[in-house]
């Protein structure tokens, strides 16, 4: 089954400290997409950040990188120097072949910026 | 506008009335998708057109969920005798490509929709 794990319902991080969110992924196709989005309270979803299947290096944009494990099946986002305006909803996404192709979301993961 | 219009932001009907959301893609996009979208989880794919063929329904929840594209631009999703577990955002969302190159999805801010 094609599938989207994020274990991590909330997560606190300190300003302008690193913090790590997790992804696991299921998918018996040999080609994807996996993605992020972040969801601020205003409810608006933000694409981030994007990494393909036979990329080899992680994906980087700006202050977003994702940590592709690909024989773990894990896409991890990992973000640098946190700001209070992180503060969301963070979904990881993957584009999968069911017949057409169509991208699911996993359950999300709320991230708490401290000052 | 240069983004992903939905309309209306809000709505609340009363259960058995029939309610219609629409979507206005970015202009040339290729796919759209419809997901639901309830309080606190991620959201949960209901359709994919790609232009006016809807290639895939497995999403709808029953037959009282219809969507469709005409004219591969602005989409509609109906909802017949509404009932309160249909509460949710409606999300819409867009992207210059199809198929496995879907790529990056552009997003509406939903239609809140809450039946009494």
């Amino acid at each position: 089954a094609q599938k989207i794990t994020q274990t991590q319902p909330g997560m606190f991080v300190q300003e302008k400290e690193a913090v790590t969110l997790d992804c696991t992924y299921d998918t018996s196709d040999q080609s994807y997409g996996l993605f992020w989005y972040k969801q601020p309270s205003s409810g608006e979803m933000i694409f981030l950040i994007y990494q393909g299947s036979y990329d080899e290096q992680n994906a980087t944009e700006g202050r977003y990188s994702l940590n592709f494990q690909k024989a773990r099946k894990s896409a991890n986002l990992v973000i640098s120097a946190s700001q209070l305006g992180d503060s969301a909803m963070y979904f990881c996404a993957m584009t999968v072949n069911t017949g057409g192709f169509k991208t699911i979301f996993g359950a999300g993961t709320r991230l708490f910026v401290k000052a | 506008g240069a983004g992903v219009s939905q309309s209306p932001r809000y709505k609340v009907a009363k259960r058995g009335q029939d309610v219609a959301l629409r979507c206005d893609p970015i202009s040339g996009h290729v796919s759209l998708f419809w997901y639901q979208q309830a309080l606190g989880q991620g959201p949960e794919f209901l359709t994919y057109f790609q232009n006016e063929a809807q290639l895939d329904k497995s999403g709808l929840p029953s037959d009282r969920f219809f969507a469709e594209r005409p004219e591969g631009s602005v989409s509609t999703l109906k909802i017949q005798r509404t009932q309160q577990e249909d509460s949710a955002v409606y999300l819409c969302a867009s992207s210059f490509g199809s198929g496995r190159d879907t790529g990056e999805l552009f997003f509406g801010e939903g239609s809140r929709l809450t039946v009494l």
